[in-house]
C-alpha cells in the first residue's frame, strides 16, 4: 500500500529563515508532487519530480527528490510572509491510475 | 484557458439527504478524479473516470457514487448523508491517465 508521510506537520518560521519541509513514501512510485493550499481554497500545483536526483525552483521553493531514500524534501529559502500556507506532498504509480495519494500536510507559518 | 469548474461552491444539506456534486474538465481532458479533503486532513481519492469508465475507486462506502458524460463532465453522488461527510470535495482533470492532475476549486459540503 502506497502512503506518504510529511514531517514536520506544522511549522512556525521567523521571515528571513530557512527550513525544509520532508516527505517519505512507503513504495515505489512514479511522480512525486508538491502542493499549496490555502485556507479555504483549492490545491495550487508547485512542483512534479519525476526522476530520481531531480530538483526544481521556483522562487523561495526548491523541491528534490531521492526515489532510493524514497524522500522529497521541499526547502524555504529567506522565507516571507506570503508563503504561509498548507504544503502537501503526493505520489502516484502508474498501475494505480491517476489516483494520488497525499501526505498529512505541513501547516507553515512565516511570523513578520 | 478555463480551468477546472465545479459547481456549486458551497453546500448545505441534512443527514440523510442525498447531493450531487458536478465538474466540468479543462477542455481536451478525459480523465476526471474525485477527492475528498476533510478539515485538517490530505485530500483522500474516491474515484477516477477516464473516457466514461470508471478506471479506479478508494475506500469510501457504496453511498458514494459517480458517473462521466460524454463530454467528460462529472457528477460525484453522495446519498443518505452523514455528518462525517462534511468536507471540501475536489474535482481533478488530466489529458490521460496517468498524468499530471489540475484541481478545480472544490466544492463545500456541509450536513447539519
Amino acid at each position: 500500500e502506497l502512503k506518504v508521510e510529511q514531517n514536520p506537520l506544522f511549522l512556525s518560521m521567523q521571515e528571513g529563515k530557512n527550513y525544509t519541509i520532508y516527505c517519505n513514501y512507503s513504495t515505489t512510485s512514479d511522480r512525486l508532487y508538491w502542493y499549496r493550499q490555502d485556507p479555504g481554497k483549492s490545491l495550487e500545483s508547485l512542483f512534479v519530480l519525476l526522476s530520481n536526483g531531480a530538483v526544481k525552483q521556483e522562487g523561495r521553493l526548491m523541491a528534490s527528490l531521492d526515489t532510493k531514500a524514497r524522500l522529497s524534501t521541499l526547502h524555504i529559502t529567506a522565507a516571507v510572509h506570503d508563503l504561509s500556507a498548507t504544503y502537501f506532498c503526493a505520489v502516484d504509480r502508474k498501475e494505480y491510475g491517476n489516483k494520488l495519494v497525499f501526505g498529512a500536510g505541513t501547516i507553515l507559518r512565516v511570523k513578520s | 484557458d478555463a480551468g477546472v469548474t465545479q459547481s456549486p461552491t458551497h453546500l448545505i444539506k441534512t443527514r440523510g439527504q442525498q447531493v450531487t456534486l458536478r465538474c466540468s474538465p479543462i477542455s481536451g481532458h478525459k480523465s476526471v478524479s474525485w477527492y475528498q479533503q476533510v478539515l485538517g486532513q490530505g485530500p483522500q481519492f474516491i474515484f477516477q473516470y477516464y473516457e466514461k469508465e470508471e478506471r479506479g475507486r478508494g475506500n469510501f462506502p457504496d453511498r458514494f457514487s459517480a458517473r462521466q458524460f460524454p463530454n467528460y463532465s462529472s457528477e460525484l453522488n453522495v446519498n443518505a448523508l452523514l455528518l462525517g461527510d462534511s468536507a471540501l470535495y475536489l474535482c481533478a482533470s488530466s489529458i490521460q491517465e496517468p498524468y499530471e492532475q489540475y484541481f478545480g476549486p472544490g466544492t463545500r459540503l456541509t450536513v447539519t
